[in-house]
């Protein structure tokens, strides 16, 4: 267990559906993370929230939407994806934006149907 | 484009070997370099961070970095089945707020 967890674990989502992700961390960091792990491709990076700003948008589209309420819980709102946003979501933390490392969640296998 | 550049592998070594995974960047500007296993379906975790030009070892492993080539390497010795992983090299970029970015990972097979 790294402290980060998401639900849910798998999530399959027709391409009108509005579903959410989710991600709590109880490492008590300030900065939090939303990554996309697609097959063959680099880890992409999607938000960036340090102490509940958004201080990084990746250019994602807007059918993906971030919501940070506190520093302990980080929301992925989803809504009229395509099947190629297809994918493993990585939720992380670290302790500031510096030079620390990022401790991942379990991740979250998102299909779209 | 600011990027983190890794051989895709796989890379093939026996048990009991040397694994040296690389890791190139583009940014002369970052400043803290890590290393990242992920085993097939979970998610990434932390082997090891250096900052500074040189060699960090812990247990089996070694980081080996150098700003002026940009260049950041790991070393596994004695090699392992249970190593068999993808290894991401991870950047902090600069620009502000120092992200990791990471590359695309190396997959490394440790067989009998």
């Amino acid at each position: 267990e790294t402290g980060v967890t998401q639900t849910p674990r798998h999530l399959v989502m027709g391409m009108t559906n509005k579903k959410s992700l989710k991600c709590e961390q109880h490492l008590g960091h300030n900065a939090m993370y939303w990554y996309k792990q697609s097959a063959k491709k680099p880890l992409e990076l999607m938000f960036v929230y340090s102490l509940e700003e958004r201080v990084e948008n990746n250019s994602v589209p807007s059918r993906f939407s971030p919501e940070c309420p506190n520093s302990s819980h980080l929301f992925l709102h989803l809504h009229t994806l395509q099947p190629e946003d297809s994918a493993l979501y990585l939720c992380a933390s670290s302790l500031g934006t510096g030079n620390t490392e990022a401790f991942f969640g379990q991740g979250t296998r998102l299909t779209v149907v | 484009q600011k990027e983190v550049e890794q051989n895709s592998g796989p890379l093939s070594v026996p048990e009991g070997a040397i694994a040296s995974l690389n890791c190139t960047y583009s940014d002369r500007g970052s400043q803290s370099f890590f290393w990242y296993r992920q085993y097939s379906g979970k998610s990434p975790e932390l082997i090891m961070f250096i900052y500074s030009n040189g060699d960090k070892e812990d247990g089996r492993f070694t980081a080996q970095l150098n700003k002026a080539s940009q260049y950041v390497s790991l070393l596994i010795r004695d090699s392992q089945p249970s190593d068999s992983a993808t290894y991401l090299c991870a950047v902090n970029l600069s620009g502000g707020s120092y992200i990791p970015t990471f590359g695309r990972g190396t997959s490394l097979i440790v067989h009998p």
